[in-house]
């Protein structure tokens, strides 16, 4: 299976702050990534689709960007919303695999 | 509206059984690739398996390969996850969860249901 590895696994920040997340695919997955969004007791939203893509309705604050084995999740400017967990998932083989996550939290 | 509505957790002892459902409305199910992905209490998302639109292929993480098993009824609209010999690291809240954007293999999940919890406790 391809291993996908997320840092940091926390991160602090405050509001207005810009903010990355990586994610490390253990093979090449040349653009099959996406990032997701999960608050407690709710289902993950999908954030970006095909490293970059934005899904529709999503804040475009939110981008991605990378291909091959390194990727990152970028939120702008962030909002009192956006504190949750976040997750890389690879969809280039039939077993999809997600990293362990980031919890953003509140400096 | 698009929806994905998933039934039948509970608590239930080691090595029994329990069957999960996962109901579509508001897209074109019949097309649809359908998984099922799982959040254990204290860990990240970990993907289960997975039904093309037809039923006639699934897959399945090694982790419940041999004691799970996905089908789908397009008649009515639903998916289903039969879980045996379930062990105290199933336990999990089971997100169904469709396919939006693929890759060929895999995709994207664009529309989740609302999870329910399966507890296997003695």
């Amino acid at each position: 299976d391809i291993q996908m590895t997320q840092s940091p696994s926390t991160l602090s920040a405050s509001v207005g702050d810009r903010v990355t997340i990586t994610c490390r695919a253990s093979q090449t997955i040349s653009s099959w990534l996406a990032w997701y969004q999960q608050k407690p007791g709710k289902a993950p939203k999908l954030l970006i689709y095909e490293a970059s893509s934005l899904e529709s309705g999503v804040p475009s604050r939110f981008s991605g960007s990378g291909s091959g084995t390194e990727f990152t999740l970028t939120i702008s400017s962030l909002q009192p919303d956006d504190f949750a967990t976040y997750y890389c998932q690879q969809y280039d083989s039939y077993s999809p695999t997600f990293g362990k996550g980031t919890k953003l939290e509140i400096k | 509206q698009v929806q994905l509505v998933e039934s039948g957790g509970g608590v239930v002892q080691p090595e029994r059984s329990l069957r999960l459902s996962c109901a579509a409305s508001g897209f074109t199910f019949s097309t649809s690739v359908i998984h099922w992905v799982r959040l254990a209490p204290g860990k990240g998302l970990e993907w289960v398996a997975g039904i093309s639109h037809d039923g006639n292929t699934e897959h399945y993480a090694d982790s419940v390969k041999g004691r799970f098993t996905i089908s789908r009824d397009n008649a009515k609209n639903m998916v289903y996850l039969q879980m045996n010999s379930l062990r105290a690291e199933d336990t999990a809240v089971y997100f169904c969860a469709k396919e939006g954007y693929t890759s060929g293999h895999c995709g994207a999940f664009n529309i989740w249901g609302q999870g329910t919890m399966v507890t296997v406790s003695s």
